[in-house]
């Protein structure tokens, strides 16, 4: 069965550094891969979407990369501020419309 | 920007009772989408619709129904409420646009945080 894997375990990181989120899917072929940012007590917010044929897509402090053959998305946050601290979920197309999100990665960028 | 607008943030309800909770979103999305989240276990679609009346089973729909009578609302129904279902419900809209593959964001409320006692 489809199976998506984030880091459970939270990624500390001091500000000013650049944070590392990984997603690995198996027994899956996505067309696009998307990530979301959720922060305690709200809904996801869309961040980024990748589709296979892309490598890599940028917007502002974020760099996401979609490796077809690992089946893994890198999702990078260059600069990073306190303020980035959140779970961050990265989602794979699913059925009709659908996505299957990962269990998300909480990320804790002290000052 | 989208506003997608749950009814209630926090919802405490008794075991048999008949739960509705209630999706508002204002950008006239075709597809609409109920999730459940728990710790360890993260988001899980229970329903979605992709039209008025049309409803799809997600991955866990045991135990729940949907309602989409217009476009704009999609409404979640525990029809006899039980403690397992002692959640955060998440709705969620999304655009159509051909040709996409289905491949658009999705866009969410914040949620209900649902007790079941």
């Amino acid at each position: 069965s489809q199976k998506i894997e984030q880091n459970s375990e939270a990624l500390n990181i001091q500000e000013g550094k650049t944070a590392t989120l990984t997603c690995n899917y198996t027994n899956y072929s996505p067309a696009y891969l998307q990530w979301y940012r959720q922060d305690p007590g709200r809904g996801p917010v869309f961040l980024l979407l990748i589709r296979e044929n892309e490598k890599e897509k940028r917007k502002e402090r974020l760099k996401v990369t979609f490796d077809t053959t690992l089946k893994q998305s890198l999702f990078h946050i260059t600069a990073s501020q306190p303020a980035d601290s959140a779970t961050y979920l990265c989602a794979l197309q699913g059925g009709y419309s659908t996505l299957t999100f990962g269990k998300g990665t909480m990320l804790l960028v002290s000052p | 920007d989208v506003k997608v607008t749950q009814s209630s943030r926090y919802l405490v309800k008794r075991t048999g009772e008949k739960v509705f909770l209630e999706c508002v979103q204002d950008m006239d999305h075709e597809n609409m989408f109920w999730y459940r989240q728990d710790p360890g276990l993260g988001l899980r679609l229970i329903y979605f619709s992709y039209d008025v009346k049309m409803k799809e089973k997600g991955d866990i729909p045991e135990g729940y129904s949907v309602s989409r009578e217009k476009k704009e609302r999609f409404s979640l129904i525990l029809e006899s409420a039980s403690t397992n279902q002692t959640s955060m419900y998440l709705c969620a809209s999304s655009l159509i646009v051909a040709g996409t593959r289905g491949n658009q964001p999705q866009h969410f409320g914040d949620g209900t945080r649902l007790s079941i006692l």
